[in-house]
């Protein structure tokens, strides 16, 4: 039973333009939602997160937009970089004694140059 | 320095051997998780730790086993390995009472052949 959804595996953009990656939850209690950078042979790295408490969150080139009504996040990059190309895992926790994190399944993103 | 560093970073072993991934982390947390990254690219949580309390996916077999010897240590046993165990583990650590991220380790990628 996936908990958090990524229905896109793969992504391509060109260059300069914007990369939008969706991401679905079904487990109301989440209540903090990440998204993570993974590079091949590397472990996943933070990149953005947002509370529950919010709708959008910024961070340079990178906006995450809340949609709790819609169990639905997004992540946007731009303008969209070579250098962003990764996979960009969606995941979600659940305040309380495990911060454990759910994670999607992931979205190869490849920039176009 | 290496926030969340993992050894070996890849394990060859034959089936029924027993072996241990070691990690550490350097950021004075207290909660330090194992995370398996199968197949299909799911990450997905083994084990939780911090000094309160072990909190076990009920998937995981009792095969594996984390060991921490201390905070900044949560070493993953794995007896009678079996084909299906071949996956990438990733070591991570948080903070218990704070909505923050998780850092991961590089990850290991054992092989049992």
């Amino acid at each position: 039973d996936q908990q958090v959804k990524q229905n896109s595996p793969s992504l391509s953009v060109q260059e300069g333009r914007i990369s939008i990656l969706n991401c679905d939850y079904t487990n109301s209690m989440f209540d903090y939602f990440l998204w993570y950078k993974k590079y091949p042979a590397e472990g996943p790295t933070f990149l953005i997160s947002i509370s529950s408490i919010k709708d959008k969150n910024e961070d340079g080139r990178f906006t995450v937009f809340l949609n709790k009504s819609a169990k639905h996040l997004s992540l946007h990059i731009v303008p969209s970089q070579p250098g962003d190309s990764a996979v960009y895992f969606c995941a979600a926790g659940e305040s309380g004694s495990a911060r454990q994190l759910t994670f999607g399944s992931g979205t190869q993103l490849t920039v176009l140059p | 320095d290496t926030a969340v560093s993992q050894t070996p970073k890849y394990l060859v072993t034959q089936m029924g051997n027993d072996k241990s991934i070691k990690c550490e982390q350097n950021l004075g947390h207290d909660t330090m998780y194992w995370y398996k990254q199968d197949s299909k690219k799911f990450l997905k949580i083994m084990f939780s730790y911090n000094n309160k309390e072990l909190i076990i996916n009920e998937t995981v077999p009792n095969r594996f086993s984390p060991k921490s010897p201390d905070k900044a240590h949560l070493n993953l046993h794995i007896n009678s390995l079996e084909l299906g165990d071949s996956a990438v583990y990733f070591c991570a650590s948080s903070h218990h009472d704070r909505n923050t991220e998780a850092f991961f380790g590089q990850g290991t990628r054992l092989t049992v052949v």
